[in-house]
């Protein structure tokens, strides 16, 4: 079970933090993404986490900007964003990572998404 | 990054047919692809996963298939439920973890 929070309304040039709540697993376990979805547009991954926090990747969409974190003692997961732009709203999900023995990674649990909107 | 093309980008069906929804990629990716649909204020939901795996408590008329480059979702027998979004998504290497444009199944 994921549940995101901190959504809302910015300025462009503004900042944000969404925090993504775990349960339900062992959070420590897994790498976790987040992802957004703009209005009208599909979907875009756009950052990852590994499970010690020992990796992070961005998509370049959002590299310099936002910056994905993790508290395993508290089963959280985070995404900073800085320097918002308007092309940043979108509603924004964090989900699991599973990666099989053939390779093959997938997202099986998601958040309902937090909506972030940035506007003057 | 790996190009995804979905097609098609609208299908419209009715309750009991049978539909079929297409992805292909630039590259091949093996069998790292997986579908997801999506519906209007809810959280994305696995349906398969390595191109044709079900996911647990996802219904049996779901089935994928395919590697390399082309791959299928299809739905046998349309249920009221399975209207909505389609996204195929690819796993191959290294991130960005890419997306087709999805598919919007709606009631003919």
């Amino acid at each position: 079970h994921l549940v995101e929070s901190g959504g809302g309304f910015v300025k462009p040039g503004g900042s944000l933090r969404l925090s993504c709540a775990a349960s339900g697993f062992t959070f420590s376990d897994f790498y976790m993404s987040w992802f957004r979805q703009a209005p009208g547009k599909g979907l875009e991954w756009i950052s990852y986490i590994s499970g010690s926090a020992t990796y992070t990747y961005n998509a370049d969409s959002v590299k310099g900007r936002f910056t994905i974190s993790r508290d395993n003692a508290n089963n959280s997961l985070y995404l900073q964003m800085n320097s918002l732009r308007a092309d940043d709203t979108a509603v924004y999900y964090c989900a699991r990572s599973v990666l099989k023995p053939t390779g093959c990674r997938y997202f099986d649990i998601w958040g309902r998404g937090s909506l972030v909107s940035v506007s003057s | 990054d790996i190009q995804m093309t979905q097609s098609p980008s609208s299908l419209s069906a009715s309750v009991g047919d049978r539909v079929t929804i297409t992805c292909r990629t630039s590259q091949t990716i093996r069998t790292y692809l997986n579908w997801y649909q999506k519906k209007p204020g809810k959280a994305p939901n696995l349906l398969i996963y390595d191109a044709s795996s079900l996911q647990s408590g996802v219904p049996s008329r779901f089935s994928g298939s395919g590697s390399g480059t082309h791959f299928t979702l299809t739905i046998t027998s349309l249920q009221p439920e399975d209207f909505a979004t389609y996204f195929c998504q690819q796993s191959y290497s290294t991130p960005p973890y890419t997306f087709g444009q999805g598919t919007k199944l709606e009631i003919k």
